[in-house]
């Protein structure tokens, strides 16, 4: 069964530091490209930042830019994300999501993580 | 980036209706047009990609269509597990963008 987990959610002050992690299992982790996704409870859905299979292209929406960093560890098929600097604005539940180039489509989805960012 | 229009935000309906979404991409995106369903407190599952492709397990009562940067997402006959949101998403380019969704809502 392909699955997605992820993890490291919470509580955290304005301009402080957060990393969420993702588990891949059910499928060759290091063939996909690999997307993290938010979205405000009750609102919709934005795409992050967006991360090749070798890990040699990385791409971001500008509102994370400069702040966001996107990685991976295909060894222990592992998807990261690095949050710094972080804004009431952030606050979202965040979903890991593998991404299928042939198909343009992300599919399966993680549970997601829930970050919320408040003093 | 893309910008993704969809229209309407919210519809009323009843079982048995007949459905549909519509989604305008601020520029063509080739057919690289892609359809989630939805539920409350739920991931989003994907229905549709590539304009028209249904994915795997999802009933035929889901079609897609349209070209260019116009694309429609039809119900023929709403179920009682249809209501949901859905929303469109384009992979033309990055960074990915999706519609803001449009809630199916039992009248």
């Amino acid at each position: 069964e392909v699955q997605l987990v992820e993890s490291g959610g919470g509580l955290v002050q304005p301009g402080g530091s957060l990393t969420l992690s993702c588990a891949a299992s059910g499928f060759t982790f290091s063939n996909y490209w690999m997307t993290w996704v938010r979205q405000v409870p009750g609102k919709g859905l934005e795409s992050v930042a967006s991360i090749k299979q070798d890990g040699s292209e990385r791409n971001y929406v500008d509102s994370v830019k400069g702040r966001f960093t996107i990685s991976r560890d295909n060894a222990m098929n592992s998807l990261f994300l690095q949050m710094n600097s972080l804004r009431a604005e952030d606050t979202a539940l965040y979903y890991c999501v593998r991404y299928s180039t042939s198909s343009g489509s992300l599919d399966p989805w993680g549970q997601g993580t829930l970050v919320s960012v408040s003093s | 980036d893309i910008q993704m229009t969809q229209s309407p935000s919210s519809v009323s309906a009843s079982v048995g209706d007949r459905v549909t979404i519509t989604c305008r991409a601020s520029q063509g995106i080739s057919g690289w047009l892609t359809w989630y369903q939805q539920k409350p407190g739920k991931a989003p599952n994907l229905l549709i990609y590539a304009t028209s492709t249904l994915q795997s397990g999802v009933p035929s009562r889901f079609s897609g269509s349209g070209s260019g940067t116009d694309f429609t997402l039809t119900i023929s006959s709403l179920q009682p597990e249809d209501f949901a949101t859905y929303y469109c998403q384009q992979a033309h380019s990055y960074p990915l963008t999706f519609g803001g969704g449009t809630k199916v809502e039992i009248k």
